[in-house]
């Protein structure tokens, strides 16, 4: 079945370091890709999503392209915060309407000052 | 916009005991999922609605589980009885039309069984 496989955590980074976090899915035909964020204390929220190969998503100055060759969305960003220290989920939804999403395990990122 | 409303936010039970946990949804959004996620996983779908019609329930442990949506609005989900094992939080999403549309999340429902 479709699956999601994310790099372990925790990542911990210095304030304007700059991070990647790995992403690689299983899936059949082609899915719709999704980073989720969830701060201390708060629900899931959509960070960034791309339909289709190539496209780049992006939002916050986080980014992330869907690269159907190596079936990826690694997440990046060039100089992160302390205010981005959260949990952040790589998800995929099969192009059919309404099919929920399966997500990975999470990656826990913390930054310092 | 009003977002997706759960209830309660935290629950301590002793096993074998019996919990509901409430939704509601954005207004107008026909699907509705509920998400368990135990501590250092990512959520897992338990349950899909689309308006009052389950889509989806593979994934539920019907001995114990149960929910429903009646009038295709609230939702709610019941462990009875619960084990060690469904400690967790519950999420309940919502999604718009369209096929990649994004999923809504409530905050979620903590529950600890004891």
């Amino acid at each position: 079945g479709d699956s999601v496989t994310q790099m372990e955590g925790p990542v911990t980074l210095s304030e304007e370091a700059f991070l990647t976090i790995n992403c690689t899915y299983t899936a059949t035909g082609y899915p719709s890709l999704f980073w989720y964020v969830q701060y201390p204390g708060e629900g899931l929220q959509l960070l960034l999503k791309a339909t289709k190969a190539d496209d780049k998503g992006s939002n916050k100055g986080f980014e992330a392209t869907y690269r159907k060759e190596t079936t990826s969305f690694h997440l990046e960003k060039g100089s992160v915060q302390v205010s981005d220290s959260a949990v952040y989920f790589c998800a995929l939804s099969a192009n059919q309407a309404g099919t929920a999403l399966i997500f990975g395990k999470g990656t826990t990122l913390s930054v310092s000052s | 916009e009003a977002g997706v409303a759960q209830s309660p936010r935290y629950k301590i039970i002793e096993k074998r005991q019996s919990v509901a946990f409430w939704c509601n949804p954005i207004s107008g959004h026909a699907t509705l999922y509920w998400y368990q996620q135990i501590l250092g996983q990512g959520p897992k779908l338990l349950i899909q609605f689309q308006n009052n019609g389950v889509v989806d329930d593979s994934q539920l442990p019907k001995d114990r589980f149960s929910a429903e949506r009646l009038k295709g609005v609230d939702s709610t989900l019941k462990i009875q009885p619960a084990k060690l094992e469904d400690s967790a939080v519950y999420l309940c999403a919502s999604r718009g039309t369209g096929t990649t549309g994004e999923l809504f999340f409530g905050e979620g429902s903590r529950l600890t069984v004891l």
